[in-house]
């Protein structure tokens, strides 16, 4: 069964440290997502990206958020500085095009002390 | 922006009734899929119904689609305690300039099946 994984599952930081959160989407899926989830803003879209080249990352923070894809099987999703509001639950998804089924991994929950 | 809102935002039901949630959207759109988030896990996509389409099946899943009404709701027959979860809708529009525009997802219905 192919998925997407998520790595680290947990990060505890203190404000002011970089954070890198890794994904790697299933093979074959062109269009990559990054996903932020908190209980009062719901699902939020940072950034997306179709055959590695990003299409929107209008949801993302740009002082402090970058996302890239350096190749078709590792999408890195960086912070720096963190802050405490950047508390959440990260999700990344991938699928075969930007209007179809996604497929979310397990995510990564940080948490900024 | 926010394109799905789900009604109701929670339901608590007995195992064996039927669970209904309903989804409204604003901007015409290419499909709506209907997805299930368990606790402490990533979203699970259940079933996706497209902008011609107007009834869907899938088991215990049945989802209808009004596209002049701009609603969708998702009903699960039969529950069971394992149904326990947030249900979202998501929906796929279109970019004015005639690209796709990836999916908005709403915050979601928490539905509790009571053994």
């Amino acid at each position: 069964d192919a998925r997407v994984t998520q790595t680290p599952r947990h990060k505890v930081t203190e404000m002011g440290q970089e954070v890198t959160m890794r994904c790697q989407p299933i093979l074959g899926h062109n269009t990559v997502f990054w996903y932020r989830q908190t209980m009062m803003q719901g699902l939020e879209l940072l950034a997306y990206f179709r055959n590695r080249a990003p299409l929107d990352d209008s949801g993302m923070p740009k002082d402090r958020f970058s996302a890239e894809m350096p190749d078709a099987t590792l999408a890195t999703l960086k912070i720096q500085p963190s802050e405490p509001r950047d508390s959440a639950v990260y999700f990344c998804a991938s699928g075969p095009d930007s209007t179809d089924t996604q497929y979310f991994g397990p995510g990564t929950r940080l948490t900024v002390l | 922006s926010q394109q799905g809102e789900e009604d109701p935002q929670a339901l608590s039901i007995q195992e064996g009734e039927n669970a209904t949630m309903n989804c409204s959207y604003k901007t015409s759109i290419n499909n709506l899929q209907w997805y299930r988030q368990n606790s402490g896990r990533g979203l699970v996509h259940l079933i996706l119904i497209r902008s011609n389409e107007r009834e869907k099946h899938s088991g215990r899943l049945r989802v209808t689609l009004d596209t002049s009404k701009k609603s969708s709701s998702l009903l699960i027959t039969a529950s069971r305690a394992a149904d326990t979860a947030s249900y979202f809708c998501a929906t796929a529009a279109w970019y004015s300039g005639g690209g796709a525009d990836g999916l908005t997802f709403g915050k979601g219905t928490h539905l509790i099946i009571q053994p």
